[in-house]
């Protein structure tokens, strides 16, 4: 059963650092994964999608890796602001079936 | 071209009360999903439809959960009778069919089971 785990939960910066999180998957037998932007109160947004046979993406001030083999992926956010400040979900898509498995989240805090 | 339409938003009700929760996907999405969230978790499938037909329902709680998509197009979920650990946002995602990979969420329903 595939499993994804975030670290870490929460997380808090201030403005304009360049930051990390991290998002790992025990099956490494992927279509895609993508990072999702949660606000509250609010459903999700894509931010980046990434192909099994790509290895990243980027949109932006955000740029996302993935290396199947090791079972894990980053999204770099570049220069924060406080309107990054959201839930950032890693989900994998385990089969062809399309469905997202999620990670728990990573709360962003960026303090101005 | 309009998102994925969820109602009611926000939800209250007393446990073993019913409930239900529409979704309308983006026009021309053939697959359309259920996800329940509860709070400090990721989202976890309930539902997948496949036009009208339903293509995985492994893990939605059948005995108290039921869900549809009679034409194809829009969808509703069911809780009867509702229980406390029900409290969750239930998301709708849509993807034009199986040969994409964006799935595009709507806004979600927000049960609250006292």
């Amino acid at each position: 059963k595939q499993e994804v785990t975030q670290i870490p939960a929460a997380l808090s910066v201030p403005e304009g650092e360049n930051l990390v999180l991290n998002c790992s998957f025990t099956d490494s037998a992927i279509y895609n994964l993508q990072w999702f932007r949660q606000d509250p109160g609010k459903g999700l947004t894509s931010l980046l999608l990434i192909q099994s046979s790509q290895r990243e993406q980027t949109s932006g001030r955000l740029n996302a890796s993935l290396d199947k083999s090791s079972g894990r992926s980053t999204l770099y956010i570049a220069a924060s602001q406080p309107g990054d400040s959201a839930t950032y979900l890693c989900a994998v898509t385990p089969g062809s079936a399309r469905q997202l498995t999620f990670g728990s989240g990573t709360q962003l805090t960026v303090l101005p | 071209e309009a998102g994925v339409a969820q109602s009611p938003r926000y939800k209250i009700i007393e446990k073993r009360q019913s409930v239900a929760f529409w979704c309308n996907p983006i026009s021309g999405h053939a697959t359309l999903y259920w996800y329940q969230q509860i709070l400090g978790q990721g989202p976890k499938l309930l539902i997948q439809f496949q036009n009208n037909g339903v293509v995985d329902d492994s893990q939605l709680p059948k005995d108290r959960f039921s869900a549809e998509r009679l034409k194809g197009v829009d969808s509703t979920l069911k809780i009867q009778p509702a229980k406390l650990e029900d409290s969750a946002v239930y998301l709708c995602a849509s993807i034009r069919d199986l040969t994409y990979n964006e799935q595009f969420f709507g806004p979600g329903t927000r049960l609250t089971v006292l």
